[in-house]
């Protein structure tokens, strides 16, 4: 299964609501996960089964979508949260998407 | 609490062979999977390999034929091995914890190996 995310780079303000995107080649199933990376480090494990935020992750990331589409949001975007935004498939093999660069203005 | 740790050279000559090891503790291999990722510079993550808890492995079919997990588990590591390396596979080489065999909730800090004469 093949990932798209939209867009490759997104800038936003801290305060505003983000939403990155996810599509699938094919029906994922829901299942999906996200992970942030910030610069040097390895990802951390936000979101997995579409929507199920993972432990001592910040209630502002949420996780929603269905089928071969899926959405990332951030409810209100804080300056600690630039980074890229991998999503990734577990229901057909394993495969990452290609990242969404979350800049802050 | 559970930590994984690559190690390994950080500089590879093309066509040779890459060893990497991951070291992990707060879990047993025997009841864990643990799977490999890398990131070439500046690009996305790519799933390599996995390591079931039961001592089978499954390749990602691009690498297939030049790759081998394996492990101790007396000793809590598993290790990497990759062949006939290209400058392509210069990148950043990640171990991860996959829960259940699904996704990677916990990560190594990553080991950087260059391909390179």
């Amino acid at each position: 299964i093949q990932l798209t995310q939209s867009p490759s780079l997104l800038s936003a303000s801290v305060g505003d609501r983000v939403t990155l995107s996810c599509k699938g080649s094919q029906n994922i199933n829901n299942y999906l996960a996200w992970y942030q990376q910030k610069l040097g480090e390895a990802p951390k494990l936000l979101i997995y089964k579409t929507n199920s935020l993972q432990t001592g992750i910040p209630s502002r990331f949420s996780g929603s979508g269905s089928g071969t589409d899926y959405t990332l949001t951030i409810s209100s975007l804080h300056s600690e949260d630039l980074a890229t935004y991998y999503c990734y498939q577990y229901n057909n093999g394993l495969t990452f998407g290609s990242g969404t660069k979350l800049e802050i203005k | 609490q559970v930590q994984l740790k690559e190690s390994g050279p950080g500089l590879v000559q093309p066509s040779q062979t890459l060893s990497l090891t991951c070291t992990v503790s707060g879990l047993s291999l025997t009841s864990n999977s643990v799977s490999w990722i890398r990131q070439p510079p500046g690009k996305g993550l790519e799933w390599m390999g996995v390591i079931w808890s039961n001592g089978g492995t499954d390749y990602n079919s691009a690498i297939k034929s030049r790759l081998s997990i394996s492990r101790d588990t007396s000793k809590s590591q598993v290790f990497l091995k990759m062949n006939s390396l290209q400058t392509e596979d210069t990148a950043m080489y990640f171990c991860a914890r996959m829960y259940y065999g699904y996704y990677f909730d916990y990560w190594g800090q990553g080991v950087m190996v260059t391909v390179s004469s």
